[in-house]
This record gives C-alpha cells, sequence and structure tokens, in this order.
C-alpha cells in the first residue's frame, strides 16, 4: 500500500540552528500539506502545495519558515533559525487533486529544540 | 471562537458500549466533514467522511450531520480497547478549501 514518506523521523537541535525535513508524497497526489502539531492539538495547516504551487500558506512564520516543492512532486520545509517554541510535530499530508478532505499522513517528524 | 471545537475528553467508557463525540463548527460555508483517527504517538488517519444531513454509517462507525445546528458526530458502536485514541473532527472551510481540524476528543475503552 502507498504511504507518505517522510525524514528524519527525530530531530533534536539546538536554538538558532537551522533545520529541514523531507516528504514525499503517494505517488499521483497533487495535493501536499505541511502540518505542525502541538501536543493536545490538532493539526494546524502551515503550506499547502497544489503541484509545485503555493495555494495558502497564510498561517507559515515566514521569517523562519521556508517550503518548496520544485518539480511538484517531493517537498521540504526548513525552519532557520529554529527557537525553542518550535519543538512540536511536523506532519506531511497528501491527498488526491480536490479531495482536500481525505488525507493520508506520513509518520511524522518529532522536533525538539533546546 | 475556535472554527472546530471539540470537548478534550477524556470520554472513558466501557467495552461493548457506544462512544458518542461530538463537534461544532463555525462556518456556515462549509460542506465537507471528517473525522480521523490519532494512535498516541501516531499520525492522523482518515476513518469517515460526511457530506449531507443524516447518518452515514461504515461497520461499527456512524456519522452524523446536522447542518443547520452546525453539528457532527461521531458513533463508535461496540466499543473495543483498541478504539482508546484521540479523535479529529475536520472540517474543509467554505471558502478557502482548506482542512481545518479540531483539537481531538480523547477516548479510553476499558475493559
Amino acid at each position: 500500500e502507498a504511504e507518505v514518506a517522510q525524514s528524519p523521523r527525530y530531530k533534536i537541535t539546538e536554538k538558532s540552528q537551522a533545520v529541514a525535513f523531507w516528504c514525499d508524497p503517494i505517488s499521483g497526489h497533487a495535493t501536499l500539506y505541511w502540518y505542525r502539531q502541538i501536543l493536545g492539538q490538532g493539526p494546524e495547516l502551515l503550506v499547502q502545495f497544489q503541484d509545485e504551487s503555493v495555494v495558502d500558506d497564510s498561517q507559515l512564520p515566514k521569517d523562519r519558515f521556508s517550503a518548496e516543492r520544485l518539480k511538484g512532486v517531493d517537498s521540504t520545509l526548513k525552519i532557520q533559525p529554529a527557537e525553542l517554541g518550535d519543538s512540536a510535530m511536523y506532519l506531511c499530508a497528501s491527498s488526491p487533486a480536490g479531495r482536500v478532505g481525505e488525507q493520508y499522513f506520513g509518520p511524522g517528524t518529532r522536533l525538539t529544540v533546546t | 471562537q475556535k472554527e472546530v471545537e471539540q470537548n478534550s475528553g477524556p470520554l472513558s467508557v466501557p467495552e461493548g458500549a457506544i462512544a458518542s463525540l461530538n463537534c461544532t463548527y463555525s462556518d456556515r460555508g462549509s460542506q465537507s466533514f471528517f473525522w480521523y483517527r490519532q494512535y498516541s504517538g501516531k499520525s492522523p488517519e482518515l476513518i469517515m467522511s460526511i457530506y449531507s444531513n443524516g447518518d452515514q454509517e461504515d461497520g461499527r462507525f456512524t456519522a452524523q450531520l446536522n447542518k443547520a445546528s452546525q453539528y457532527v458526530s461521531l458513533l463508535i458502536r461496540d466499543s473495543q480497547p483498541s478504539d482508546s485514541a484521540t479523535y479529529l473532527c475536520a472540517v474543509v472551510s467554505g471558502g478557502y478549501n482548506k482542512l481545518i481540524f479540531g483539537a481531538g476528543t480523547r477516548l479510553a475503552v476499558h475493559p
């Protein structure tokens, strides 16, 4: 069964350092999402791609976060510099085009900033 | 006001009972509604979707929608300990075509 791949699964970094996460969606899924989830809360959308284009990044802290999906397949989310408040689970999901509610999630990256 | 609201729980039910989880949403333009299950330390998994008023059944799960009251619910019949998880209600926003999640309700099914 096709799955969304993410790496790394765990990342510990010091504040002010740069960190990057990678995601490979299910083949053929045009829409890719990056979420941040804090313990006890629901996932919060950071950025949504349709193919290689950003369709929503209204909640992305653009002074420190960036995301790209250059060829419309895999994607990278970067934080520079990391802050203590960035400690969270970062989830990537994908869906077929036009089916925003039917998302398939990867295993996530647990980020700890010290 | 949060866009999607859920009681955080925990909701504790005995094995074999019916678990009832509720959700309200604020955007009257929303047309699509979903329930995701998230086990501790794992990522969310879609379990139910509903698009029109009434009930949608899938095995032991029934999703219910009342658009007039802006209310969505999930019933789990014959609850099992393996159903113990956090259940996230999610709504596709009417104007922005993005999925908004509630904070989730933690369900604990005890033997």
